[in-house]
Order: structure tokens, then sequence, then C-alpha cells
């Protein structure tokens, strides 16, 4: 059984750019979740998807954003980007309508020049 | 609202040693508790959780941990440590808000360095 898969594993953008993310769940997972880890920050959680409804979400800018999809795959966007945006993505997929038994994918890692 | 502390940042162990690493968290219901651990450039792995029911939780790669209400922590231990293990390990508490709507809150983080 494939775990979850998020590409691209490595993304280089500008600083004002926009960037969009994708992360494929676990077959037959509807939850989906994404955190960004820093540094500084740690593991901090951006928001929470069940059934293409957004069900919960972090204290996070606007500028974050996210859908599902039908077949429960998740993007999430970031627009207008800043240096402080430099981050490790990670996506979590959960069986339930419970996300907190959570499997992760190996994340995104997004760095801002 | 939730919080975990994770009090310390790096721990060395000697390969074949015990290893405890300490976890405390803030929350005002019953919590549901989670370790993680995550190799460099990885994602996390989850080791074990603790839901409700026996206070001595077993995971994978030979890790356990206890729960004990009464000190709010949640401690990870193994009786001996392999190299293999070094990696960083994540403390989170999972809380449910309105309806399902669920989140991790995670500590800090462990730094495991074992030494051969």
């Amino acid at each position: 059984k494939a775990g979850v898969t998020q590409t691209p594993r490595y993304l280089i953008k500008t600083r004002g750019q926009q960037v969009t993310l994708s992360c494929s769940p676990i077959s037959g997972h509807r939850s989906v979740s994404w955190y960004q880890q820093t540094p500084g920050q740690g593991l901090q959680f951006l928001f929470e998807y069940f059934s293409e409804t957004q069900r919960n979400k972090g204290n996070f800018p606007g500028r974050f954003s996210g859908r599902q999809f039908s077949n429960s795959r998740s993007e999430m966007n970031v627009s207008t980007l800043e240096l402080g945006d430099s981050a490790l993505y990670l996506c979590a997929s959960s069986l339930g309508s419970s996300a907190l038994e959570a499997f992760f994918g190996q994340g995104t890692r997004l760095t801002v020049v | 609202a939730q919080s975990v502390t994770q009090p310390d940042i790096h721990i060395t162990v000697s390969e074949g040693a015990s290893l405890e690493l300490r976890c405390n968290y803030s929350y005002g219901a019953t919590p549901y508790l989670f370790w993680y651990v995550q190799s460099p450039g990885q994602g996390l792995q989850l080791l074990l959780k603790y839901f409700s029911g026996d206070t001595l939780v077993q995971g994978i790669k030979g890790f356990e941990a206890e729960f004990k209400r009464s000190q709010s922590s949640f401690n990870l231990r193994k009786p001996s440590v392999h190299w293999s293990d070094a990696a960083e390990y994540f403390c989170a508490v999972g809380t449910i808000n309105t309806g399902t709507a669920s989140k991790l809150t995670f500590g800090t983080g462990t730094r495991l360095q074992v030494t051969l």
C-alpha cells in the first residue's frame, strides 16, 4: 500500500511568486492535514480537510490556502511568497473522520530566495 | 489552549543503553497522545499512540510510552538503543474541536544521538 505522496520534493521560488504543493493521501484515507516545519517555529498546523471541506485552520495569514478534491488529493497554495515561508511542508492523511492518527508524507522542501 | 513541552533539546546515549525522552502536555480534557520520529530529510513516522485504556502503550521498533495523568506526562522509553534510532523525536497531543475537526500540536522535538 503506497504511503502519502507529496510533490514536488524540492522547490526553489523567488519572493513575491506563488507556489502550489500537492499531496496524495493513502488510498482510502479521506482526511488530509498540512503542517509547516521550520527550525525556529517547529511543526505548526496549517489546515485540515475532510470530504473536500476545510474543517480546521491554523494561525497563518490568508496567503496560505488549500483545497481538497473529490478523490481526497489535496493542494496547498502560498501566494506572494516571503523569505520566512521557507520550510518543510508536510502533508498527513488519516483513515477516519478524525485526523488524529496521521500518516505523514516525506514533505516538500520549499526555499524562497 | 493545548501545548506540549519536550524539555530536552538534545540527548546522547551509548548504543545498548536505555533511553527515556520526556514529554509534558497541557490540555483540559483527556488527551490523545502520540510520539513520532523523523530522520533527516524525511517525514514523520508514528511510533505509538495513546487514546485511552492501558497507560503503558507499546509501539514499533521496541519503543514504549507511559501516560501519567497526575504528572501530565507521556515519556517515551526504550530498553536498549540501536545506532539506527538516532533521529529527532516529537511528542504531540491531538485535540478535537467542534464536531470532529482536529489537529496535532507538537513539541519542539528531542534530537537523539547514539554513540557506538
